[in-house]
């Protein structure tokens, strides 16, 4: 089953203390994006990456790390999590860019509060 | 400014209706299109793109876009309860790969 897997799926952290969300996917698609969605805000990019080794900013990048040392995971790393990074996010791949021409698929979500 | 407004709902319709859901956005470099549902507490996923002015249909759903006037719509024929969602619109430039969303329109459709 095609299918992208986030973990972990709820997590409360205290300011400071470094944490990693891992995202990993079975369809060997090339692109990999992380977003977060805040009420009234909407759902917002991160970072995205093109293939291994290829990463780039999206529209909230600060605060946060991406590595694409595989071509299946793409973790998100929180080095200092603050309280204005409790959210939800979601990682999501597709084969073309933003699955512009064909589908993006989206993981089940992590949700994260920081004390 | 944003770059893509959409409006933000709340929408509630009866069952059968017509619904129409609709972004505008201010960047001319905006190439591909898409709408995305999300169900509560799930991630979005994808019902339509398109990367060309004029109508696109799939099913139930048309997709419309208006480049000249910067301006997206998504058409729900007979609408279900099934339907009731968030939609989101998205947006990506021709010559990079940042995704850009709108903040999504509520929409319920009553039995």
């Amino acid at each position: 089953e095609a299918q992208v897997t986030q973990n972990p799926r709820y997590l409360i952290t205290v300011t400071g203390k470094k944490l990693t969300v891992t995202c990993s996917q079975n369809m060997n698609h090339e692109y990999m994006s992380w977003y977060r969605q805040d009420p009234g805000l909407g759902l917002r990019q991160i970072y995205y990456s093109m293939n291994v080794e290829v990463t780039d900013k999206g529209d909230v990048p600060e605060g946060y790390k991406v590595s694409r040392k595989e071509k299946r995971n793409f973790p998100l790393i929180l080095e200092s999590p603050s309280p204005n990074q409790t959210s939800l996010y979601f990682c999501a791949s597709s084969i073309t860019a933003g699955g512009r021409t064909d589908t993006q698929y989206f993981g089940p979500g992590t949700r994260l509060t920081v004390l | 400014q944003k770059e893509v407004e959409q409006d933000p709902g709340p929408l509630s319709v009866p069952e059968g209706a017509i619904v129409s859901l609709n972004c505008t956005y201010s960047n001319s470099a905006f190439q591909y299109f898409m709408w995305y549902r999300q169900y509560s507490r799930k991630g979005p996923e994808l019902l339509m793109y398109t990367y060309s002015s004029g109508n696109k249909e799939d099913g139930r759903f048309t997709a419309q876009v208006d480049k000249s006037s910067k301006y997206i719509s998504l058409f729900i024929r007979d609408s279900q309860p099934s339907d009731s969602a968030t939609y989101l619109c998205a947006m990506i430039e021709g010559s990079n790969y940042k995704l850009t969303f709108g903040k999504g329109t509520l929409l319920t459709v009553n039995p």
